[in-house]
């Protein structure tokens, strides 16, 4: 069991740019959720999966954001237009169902300049 | 909506002290889940300890130990026997288990510094 890890670990883009993050889970967690997490802030529910389902978006998650999860192993979350208000910390966790405990990635820190 | 708060945005103790953490939190549910992350710097978060909202006893790992005073809405961490690996941010998070999605509503964090 190798944890939760993301890729790119740091990303620097101009405004206006697309860009794209995944996330692998730890292998058989059937559950996986993406967070934002600002400076001084907690981490704030973006998005979750259930296998390949995206079964809940928070209204944090505008029209620019996707995220998917082919065949319910990792997933992506892209970001298309890119605006300096998207720089944060976008985290990735995975848990088994009857779990309730998240286990998290490292991050993906996003600058937008 | 339910709501995390964490009250104190920075914390330090000398090393071997015990520090308690506050959090405090809303919510209409009575099902639910309460934990302590921690964030070390440039590391991903890890979990501390949590809390079963019908379990009327404390939980407890090792040096970590929560006050959980469900009346109150409080959920406080308190680290005994301080480390220096102790530094981190550490947030309290809610999990409302009534909710299918089992996300977590996390509070603003408390920087915990540990010196030496």
């Amino acid at each position: 069991d190798t944890g939760v890890s993301q890729n790119p670990r740091h990303k620097i883009t101009k405004r206006g740019q697309n860009v794209t993050f995944r996330c692998d889970p730890i292998s058989e967690h059937n559950r996986l959720y993406w967070y934002r997490q600002t400076l001084g802030q907690g981490p704030e529910f973006l998005t979750y999966f259930q296998n390949e389902a995206q079964l809940e978006k928070s209204r944090l998650l505008s029209d620019r954001f996707s995220a998917e999860r082919p065949k319910g192993s990792f997933s992506t979350l892209e970001i298309q237009r890119t605006e300096q208000g998207d720089s944060a910390m976008y985290l990735c966790a995975s848990s088994w169902d009857r779990e309730e405990t998240q286990y998290f990635g490292p991050g993906t820190r996003l600058l937008v300049l | 909506a339910q709501t995390v708060t964490q009250s104190q945005p920075e914390m330090s103790v000398q090393e071997a002290e015990t520090v308690t953490l506050s959090c405090t939190y809303d919510t209409s549910e009575n099902n639910y889940y309460l934990f302590w992350y921690k964030q070390p710097p440039s590391r991903q978060m890890i979990l501390v300890i949590r809390q079963e909202a019908y379990k009327q006893q404390n939980a407890t790992e090792n040096r970590f130990s929560v006050n959980f005073q469900k009346a109150a809405k409080s959920f406080s961490l308190k680290i005994s026997d301080s480390q220096l690996g102790d530094t981190a941010m550490y947030f309290c998070a809610f999990m409302d288990r009534m909710d299918s999605s089992y996300k977590l509503i996390f509070g603003s964090g408390t920087r915990l510094l540990v010196r030496p």
